[in-house]
């Protein structure tokens, strides 16, 4: 099993522009959370899916937007990106408590 | 906003030391208290765990301390090791009708030999 991964790894966006992270898990998981990470902040939820076909707003929600059209797959946009966005962002995956996280992917806005 | 609030943000430790992290909590319907261990450059991976009908739970050189009544919880690394050494953060899930977890802002853990 290769748990949840993340596409791409690294990203540089110039403000303004637009990008889709991808979140694949194939543990079956229901549940399924994007996080930005910020150094002194923690983790932050952005957006979580609790089925295909639903989503919710996380605490940090503005900026971004999330489609779970398959239940292995989760999706993370930026419609336009800003300097603000700059972070590392982690996808996970849960049956109910343990959640298993991503690699992450590390995205600047320039 | 529920919170989780966590400290020392930084703890520097000797080889064989013990290193203790404390969170605290305030909302008593949280059910479930992860610790996640994170590696530079890589996604937290879960620890250990514990609810709060137990009041100790122990893995190899890993225990979490829980005391209800003052609504706290801590992770005590035994034996500490140079490869202990990443970032640790405590966490708290709220029962029924949640799915979410709230995070501790991290400690950063080095041990030195």
């Amino acid at each position: 099993n290769a748990g949840v991964t993340q596409t791409p790894k690294f990203r540089v966006l110039k403000t303004g522009q637009s990008m889709t992270l991808l979140c694949a898990q194939d543990m079956n998981h229901e549940y399924m959370y994007w996080y930005r990470q910020d150094p002194g902040m923690g983790l932050r939820l952005i957006h979580y899916s609790v089925g295909e076909g639903t989503t919710a707003k996380g605490e940090v929600p503005d900026g971004y937007n999330v489609s779970r059209l398959k239940k292995q797959n989760f999706l993370l946009g930026l419609e336009s990106a800003a300097p603000s966005q700059t972070s590392v962002y982690f996808c996970a995956s849960s049956r109910v408590y343990e959640q298993y996280f991503g690699p992450g992917t590390r995205l600047t806005v320039t | 906003q529920q919170q989780v609030k966590q400290s020392p943000q930084s703890l520097i430790v000797q080889k064989g030391g013990i290193s203790i992290i404390n969170c605290a909590y305030e909302n008593t319907a949280f059910d479930y208290f992860p610790w996640y261990q994170q590696f530079p450059g890589k996604g937290p991976a879960l620890l250990i765990a514990i609810r709060p009908d137990v009041s100790e739970k122990k893995e190899g050189r890993f225990t979490i301390s829980f005391n209800k009544s003052a609504k706290q919880f801590s992770l005590h690394i035994m034996d500490s090791q140079p490869g202990d050494s990443a970032t640790y953060f405590c966490a708290a899930w709220v029962g029924a009708g949640s799915y979410q977890l709230t995070f501790g802002k991290g400690t950063k853990l080095s041990v030195i030999p």
